[in-house]
C-alpha cells in the first residue's frame, strides 16, 4: 500500500519568509510524528500526534514552529520567519500504535528545508 | 548515556550474510531493541524489533542473547541496496520519540 508522502520533497526559501510542509500519514494510521535530521546530524523529535489527544510539542524548537493535524490524517508544519538554522530536512512518520509491542514508525521521504 | 554500542562500519559482500552486532548492556526489562536503517538521502526506514524472542521478518532476523544484552541483526542476502547506515535502538514501548546514535555504516561490495 501507499506510503507516507510528504510534500515538497525540496524547498528553498529566504531567511524571513514562512514554510508549510505538508505530510500524508499512511491511512489506518493514528500516531503521527515529525522529526528533522541535519547534515550528519542525528534525529531530531519536533512533534507528536496520537489520535484526538493533545500533541506532544515539547521538540518544537521555538515558537516560530507550529504544526497541525486535521480530521485526524494530514499534517502540516509551519516554520515562521525562517532561519538559517532551520535548514534541515524535515521527515514526518506514521504509526499504528494499537500494536501490542511499541511502535514501529514509518517514515516518508522527508523535506529538504535550505533557508538561504 | 547511550543505550546501544554499534560498530562504526562494516563491509560484506552481495550473496552473503550481513551480521550486525549491538550491545545493549543496560536494557531494561520492558524495553524492546529495534532495529532502523537509513539509505543515503531517503528517510529511516524501520526494519525489525523484538523483545527478547528471536525474530524474522521478509527483511531480515534478529537474535537477542538469552540476557538480552546484546543482539544481532542478519541480513540472509545482503544486496547493493542494502547499502545504509543501521541503526540499533533500545526503548519501551511506551516511548515514542526516536533517536538515533552514529549506527553502523554497512557497505555491500559486488
Amino acid at each position: 500500500g501507499a506510503g507516507v508522502s510528504q510534500s515538497p520533497s525540496n524547498k528553498v526559501t529566504e531567511k524571513g519568509k514562512d514554510v508549510e510542509l505538508r505530510c500524508d500519514p499512511i491511512s489506518g494510521h493514528t500516531a503521527l510524528y515529525w522529526y528533522r535530521q541535519s547534515l550528519g546530524q542525528g534525529l531530531e523529535f519536533l512533534i507528536y500526534f496520537q489520535g484526538n489527544s493533545a500533541p506532544d510539542k515539547s521538540g518544537l524548537p521555538s515558537d516560530r514552529f507550529s504544526a497541525e493535524r486535521t480530521g485526524g490524517s494530514v499534517s502540516t508544519l509551519t516554520i515562521q520567519r525562517t532561519q538559517q538554522e532551520d535548514s534541515a530536512v524535515y521527515l514526518c512518520a506514521s504509526s499504528f500504535s494499537g500494536l501490542a509491542g511499541g511502535y514501529e514508525q514509518y517514515f516518508g521521504p522527508g523535506t529538504r528545508l535550505t533557508v538561504t | 548515556d547511550a543505550k546501544t554500542t554499534q560498530p562504526p562500519s562494516m563491509d560484506c559482500a552481495e550473496g552473503r550474510a550481513a551480521n550486525l552486532p549491538c550491545n545493549h548492556s543496560t536494557i531494561s526489562g520492558n524495553e524492546y531493541v529495534y532495529w532502523y536503517r537509513q539509505i543515503h538521502s531517503q528517510g529511516p526506514q524501520y526494519i525489525i524489533h523484538g523483545l527478547k524472542n528471536n525474530e524474522t521478518n521478509e527483511m531480515a532476523s534478529l537474535i537477542i542473547t538469552e540476557d538480552r544484552k546484546s543482539s544481532t541483526l542478519i541480513l540472509p542476502h545482503a544486496t547493493l541496496r542494502d547499502t545504509a547506515v543501521y541503526y540499533c535502538i533500545v526503548k519501551s514501548s511506551n516511548d515514542y520519540k526516536l533517536s538515533f546514535g552514529a549506527g553502523t555504516t554497512v557497505t555491500v561490495r559486488a
